[in-house]
C-alpha cells in the first residue's frame, strides 16, 4: 500500500463546476497535509493547506479533513481552464526533526474544458 | 516566483559521471529539502538540511549527498550516475520547525538526463 494515495486521473470538469480531489494516506502518525498544484513543465505550489480535521476554505478552494478515515480531499468552486494542472497531495508526520520532509501522492491531473 | 533559484536548470550526462545541482534558499528561510521527481510521479523526499547538517534522509543511497552553507544555500551531489537518476531534481526551502515546517517553497528545479 503507498503511503498516499491518489486518483491519477485524468479527471475532467466543464468551467464553472465543482472539481472534487481525493486522497488517502496510511500513515497515522500525520499530522499535516497540504495540497500542492503543479503546471506542466513548472515546480509545485502551495495551494492549500490543513491540520484540523473538518474544512478550511480559501478563495475558491476548500480542503477538507478527516482524520479517522485518514482522508484528504480538494474541491475547487467555479473550475477555471486555468486549474488544469496536476494537484499533489502530501502529508508530514507528527515529531522528528526532519521538518521539510513530504510525502506526495502521485498527483491527480485536473483538466477544465470550457 | 517563490524566490528560491536553482542551476542548472537542464543537464545531460552520462552514466557513471558525477553531478552537482545548486540551490539558494528563500530570504528568511533555514532549512533545505531535496526532492526527486520522476516523470508522472510525485516528488520523492531526497534529503533535508537545517542549520548546515543533515537532518533527515529518504530512501536514497550514499552516492547521493549535500551540503547546506551558512547563507543556507545548498548543493545536491549525485556520483556515479544511473539511467534512473535522471528526474527533476527539486530545492525547497521552509521555515523549518514547527507546523508551518511543511509549507514547502520550491525552486523551478533541475532536470537531469542521464544516457
Amino acid at each position: 500500500q503507498k503511503e498516499v494515495e491518489q486518483n491519477s486521473g485524468p479527471l475532467s470538469v466543464p468551467e464553472g463546476a465543482i472539481a472534487s480531489l481525493n486522497c488517502t494516506y496510511s500513515d497515522r502518525g500525520s499530522q499535516s497535509f497540504f495540497w500542492y498544484r503543479q503546471y506542466s513543465g513548472k515546480s509545485p505550489e502551495l495551494i492549500m493547506f490543513i491540520y484540523s480535521n473538518g474544512d478550511k476554505e480559501d478563495g475558491r478552494f476548500t480542503a477538507q479533513l478527516n482524520k479517522a478515515s485518514q482522508y484528504v480531499s480538494l474541491l475547487i468552486r467555479d473550475s477555471q481552464p486555468s486549474d488544469s494542472a496536476t494537484y499533489l497531495c502530501a502529508v508530514r508526520r507528527a515529531g522528528g526533526t526532519s521538518y521539510g520532509k513530504l510525502t506526495f501522492g502521485q498527483g491527480t491531473i485536473l483538466t477544465v474544458h470550457p | 516566483e517563490t524566490g528560491v533559484t536553482q542551476s542548472p536548470t537542464h543537464l545531460i550526462k552520462t552514466r557513471g559521471q558525477q553531478v552537482t545541482l545548486r540551490c539558494s534558499s528563500q530570504s528568511g528561510h533555514n532549512t533545505v529539502s531535496w526532492y526527486q521527481q520522476a516523470l508522472g510521479q510525485g516528488p520523492q523526499f531526497i534529503f533535508q538540511y537545517y542549520r548546515e547538517e543533515e537532518n533527515g534522509r529518504g530512501n536514497f543511497p550514499p552516492r547521493f549527498s549535500g551540503l547546506q552553507f551558512p547563507n543556507y544555500s545548498s548543493e545536491l551531489n549525485v556520483n556515479a550516475l544511473e539511467l534512473d537518476d535522471s528526474a527533476l531534481y527539486l530545492c525547497a526551502s521552509s521555515f523549518g520547525q514547527g507546523k508551518r515546517a511543511g509549507e514547502l517553497f520550491f525552486g523551478e528545479g533541475s532536470r537531469l538526463t542521464v544516457l
